[in-house]
């Protein structure tokens, strides 16, 4: 169980383009999403949470204007990577975490995507 | 701000050595902690996670790890690995709201 999706698993696109990422959990209900990006050799760095029917949180220094991040249902969570540029290639992974339980927090338990390898020429 | 840092960044062990891996947080509240496991063409795994309680945490395949508070670490053990234990290895943190991860360990493991 805990099955997380992304799709596409690799894309490449001229500059200027736009591109859209999707995350889906497929056997649970997934309540909050987190999207993250990974340079090589470095740790995961969160980019923005987004909790299903809300605006997502995003973090210091990731502009929401250029990462649109989308949460329309419980299992879909979308990131739009609007006018891409070469500095925006990158790994992103998105991961999920279920409905809490009776006083669980909802960020306790993440289960990861394989993750989207984006080149921007 | 709250920061996680693993010491070590590549470990070649032979199978049946002992492995232990360091993770060191750095965040003034409550936390809690993870290790989780990449193997090769998968996706990021928990591997054991500690929230309160016994600071001992027994997670899958053997791992184990210790939250020393005093000494805001969180290794990650196994008394003898195999070949199969060949991965990265992430640990991260949740303080306030928000989990950090950190840069990631590449375990090799030589049969």
């Amino acid at each position: 169980g805990a099955v997380v999706s992304q799709h596409p698993s690799r894309v490449i696109c001229k500059s200027g383009t736009s591109v859209k990422i999707e995350c889906r959990s497929l056997d649970f209900q997934a309540t909050t999403m987190f999207w993250y990006r990974q340079f090589p050799k470095q740790s995961l760095m969160l980019m923005a949470t987004s909790n299903e029917g809300s605006k997502a949180t995003y973090e210091q220094g990731v502009e929401k204007d250029k990462f649109l991040i989308n949460h329309a249902s419980l299992t879909l969570s979308t990131l739009t990577v609007t006018s891409a540029h070469p500095e925006d290639s990158s790994f992103y992974i998105c991961s999920a975490a279920d409905r809490p339980r009776g006083g669980q927090r909802v960020t306790d338990t993440q289960y990861f995507g394989p993750g989207t390898r984006l080149t921007v020429l | 701000a709250q920061s996680v840092s693993q010491h070590n960044h590549h470990v070649i062990l032979s199978e049946a050595a002992s492995l232990e891996l360091g993770c060191n947080y750095s965040y003034g509240g409550t936390v809690n902690l993870f290790w989780y496991v990449q193997y090769p063409g998968q996706h990021l795994q928990l591997l054991l996670k500690y929230f309160s309680g016994d600071p001992l945490v027994k997670g899958i395949k053997g791992f184990e790890a210790e939250f020393i508070k005093s000494k805001f670490s969180f290794n990650l053990r196994k008394p003898s690995v195999q070949w199969s234990d060949t991965a990265e290895y992430f640990c991260a943190v949740r303080g306030y709201q928000k989990v950090t991860f950190g840069i990631g360990t590449k375990l090799q493991v030589i049969p």
